[in-house]
This record gives structure tokens, C-alpha cells and sequence, in this order.
């Protein structure tokens, strides 16, 4: 059964970092896009970044532009989102999702990872 | 960035009833348009992608509609599990946007 798998959120300081992981099973994560979308607490969904399926191409909101790095490893099924200089506004539930083969939508996401960025 | 409007934020529904959700792109998306379902603790749900396509294993009671900027999201005969919240999104042009949810409740 495919699926993914978020890990390394919690609890840090504003100005602190943190890397979050999205391990994935069950298809060929190589040929995919792959997302990062976060939800605030009582907020809706917003998109964070992608990454293409071969790391060649990244983009991000204007929001973390600068601040947060999304990166892969394909060999070992993972995705990456390197969070520094971390505001109190990027406290959220993290979701790494998986763009579908032919078509531009979000086919399959994780169970998200809580971020509390405190002082 | 394209501003996703959607209408209403919220409404009270019954189980049997017919829901109508919409969404407007601030500027002509094609048919670049997704709707997912979230529900709290659950990963979220693409139910149409493109916007009238539906997803795999998705119950043909949801429908969707629309194309340049005006769509609509219905669900024909609502059930216990599709209280949620529901969000269009366009991937028309990068930052891919989301509009600011509908939360169907009783």
C-alpha cells in the first residue's frame, strides 16, 4: 500500500531550525513531484514548495523563500524540508504530498507533522 | 499569485441533502482546478482533479464543475462521513493557492 510518512516536527524557539522528513513506500517516488503544504492551527491549506522528481527544479512560497529548503533523496524514498530562521507564523501541521503522474493535483498525502515555533 | 475565493466558509447541512460549494480564480485558470476534503486528524482527500474529473475511488456522488474562473463542487446526497472541510486549488500557475476552506457541518 503506498504512503507517506512525515517525522521531525516540534517544539522550537523563533529563529531556530528544524528538518522535517517524508518517507514514502509503495511507488516509485523517483517519478514524481513532491510537495510540502502546511495548515496553521484554525487556518486552511497553503501551499509551501515542490521539488521536481530529480531535485533539478525547486519553488517556493514567498513566505518561506530564503528561510526553508526542500530537497530529496531519491535512493532512499525521502523528502526534505529544511526550515531555518522559524517565525511564530510557521506554527502548523506540515504535509508532504505527492503530485500525480499525469494530471496537476495532490494524489496522496502524508498525516502531516506538528511545527510550534514558540519564544 | 492567483486569489482563490470560495463560498460559502461554512454550512449546515443534513444527511440526504444536496451541497453546493464554489470557488472563483481571480483570473482565468482553464480547468486547472482540485477540490480535496479534510477531515481533523485524517490526511487530506483529492476528490476531483481538473475540474470535473474524479478521482479514483471517489463516490459518484461528488461532482464537480466549471472552467475559466467560476466552479462548483456538489455533492448530491450528503453522508455521515463527508462532514468535513473542503478546499479548491488551482495549479494553473506556481504558487499553486488554495482557497480558505467550506466547512460542511450539521
Amino acid at each position: 500500500e503506498a504512503q507517506l510518512v512525515e517525522s521531525g516536527g516540534g517544539l522550537v524557539q523563533t529563529g531556530g531550525s528544524l528538518r522535517l522528513s517524508c518517507t514514502v513506500s509503495g511507488f516509485t517516488f523517483s517519478s514524481h513531484w513532491m510537495h510540502w503544504v502546511r495548515q496553521a492551527p484554525g487556518k486552511g491549506l497553503v501551499w509551501v514548495s515542490r521539488i521536481h522528481s530529480d531535485g533539478s527544479r525547486t519553488t517556493y512560497a514567498d513566505s518561506v523563500k530564503g528561510r526553508f529548503t526542500i530537497s530529496r533523496d531519491n535512493a532512499k524514498n525521502t523528502l526534505f524540508l529544511e526550515m531555518n530562521s522559524l517565525r511564530a507564523e510557521d506554527t502548523a501541521v506540515y504535509y508532504c504530498a505527492r503530485d500525480g503522474l499525469n494530471f496537476r493535483a495532490f494524489d496522496m498525502w502524508g498525516q502531516g507533522t506538528m511545527v510550534t515555533v514558540s519564544s | 499569485d492567483i486569489q482563490m475565493t470560495q463560498s460559502p466558509s461554512s454550512l449546515s447541512a443534513s444527511v440526504g441533502d444536496r451541497v453546493t460549494i464554489t470557488c472563483r480564480a481571480s483570473q482565468t485558470i482553464a480547468t486547472y482546478l482540485n477540490w480535496y476534503q479534510h477531515r481533523p486528524g485524517i490526511a487530506p482527500k483529492l476528490l476531483i482533479y481538473a475540474a470535473s474529473t474524479l478521482q479514483s475511488g471517489v463516490p459518484s456522488r461528488f461532482s464537480g464543475s466549471g472552467s475559466g474562473t467560476d466552479f462548483t463542487l456538489t455533492i448530491s446526497r450528503l453522508q455521515p462521513e463527508d462532514f468535513a472541510s473542503y478546499y479548491c486549488q488551482q495549479t494553473y500557475s506556481t504558487p499553486w493557492t488554495f482557497g480558505r476552506g467550506t466547512k460542511v457541518e450539521v
